[in-house]
């Protein structure tokens, strides 16, 4: 059976910290690896990963993939109390018929 | 805005009554998701239609059904409701295409949920 875990399960930092989220999948024939911020209700989309090594970047936020460790990492640089949310990973597989998700790692960034 | 839209956005219901919830997908898309995300929890699948027909199905009764329309939108019917179908339901629309390289769906898209309370 599939399997997605995040971690921590919360964080919490002040504005301006950097922050590292982790993700590690067992998913069989993966395809990519997907990142969504959940503020309360619609998760909406941050990254989508599929090639090993390869940093995705938005703004502040970037996201890598390592296909060897079956993991991957977001990072959040300077954040922002607008950055508080629960961030959720899944794993996709080759079909894309359905996403595994974790459990979500809930942070809240204090002023 | 053609986003996902779900309706209703909230709803109550006792236990061992009966439930739909609806999703239009978003403009171009052809597929639709639904995952039930419970409190504290990730979300977790439930079924995919694509051309009217359930394509795969999570770990979920048989009470939990759907459809999916001409027009792509769908429905999720849940039977005999248990207070620990109380959550989040949440639907996702994508596009399938068939490449050389293999079936796939992308641009998965999330509305924002319907949530469900049973009393």
């Amino acid at each position: 059976e599939d399997k997605v875990v995040q971690s921590p399960l919360s964080l919490v930092v002040h504005e301006g910290d950097t922050v590292t989220l982790n993700c590690s999948y067992e998913v069989t024939n993966f395809r990519s690896l997907l990142w969504y911020k959940q503020e309360k209700k619609a998760p909406t989309f941050l990254f989508m990963l599929t090639s090993s090594g390869i940093e995705k970047k938005s703004g502040r936020l970037s996201s890598i993939l390592d296909k060897k460790e079956l993991s991957s990492i977001l990072n959040i640089t300077a954040t922002q109390t607008g950055d508080s949310a629960i961030y959720l990973c899944a794993g996709q597989n080759n079909a894309g018929n359905m996403l595994t998700f974790g459990g979500g790692t809930r942070l809240m960034v204090k002023p | 805005d053609a986003g996902v839209t779900q309706s209703p956005t909230h709803l109550i219901k006792t236990r061992g009554q009966q439930v739909t919830l609806r999703c239009s997908p978003k403009s171009g898309h052809d597929t639709v998701s639904w995952y039930q995300q419970a409190l504290g929890q990730g979300p977790q699948f439930i079924f995919q239609y694509y051309e009217e027909e359930e394509r795969q199905r999570g770990n979920f009764p048989d009470r939990f059904s759907g459809h999916q329309f001409p027009n792509y939108s769908s429905e999720l019917n849940v039977n005999a409701l248990l207070l620990g179908d109380s959550a989040l339901y949440l639907c996702a629309s994508s596009q399938s295409g068939q490449p050389t390289s293999g079936f796939y769906v992308v641009g998965y898209t999330f509305g924002s949920g319907t949530r469900l309370t049973v009393v």
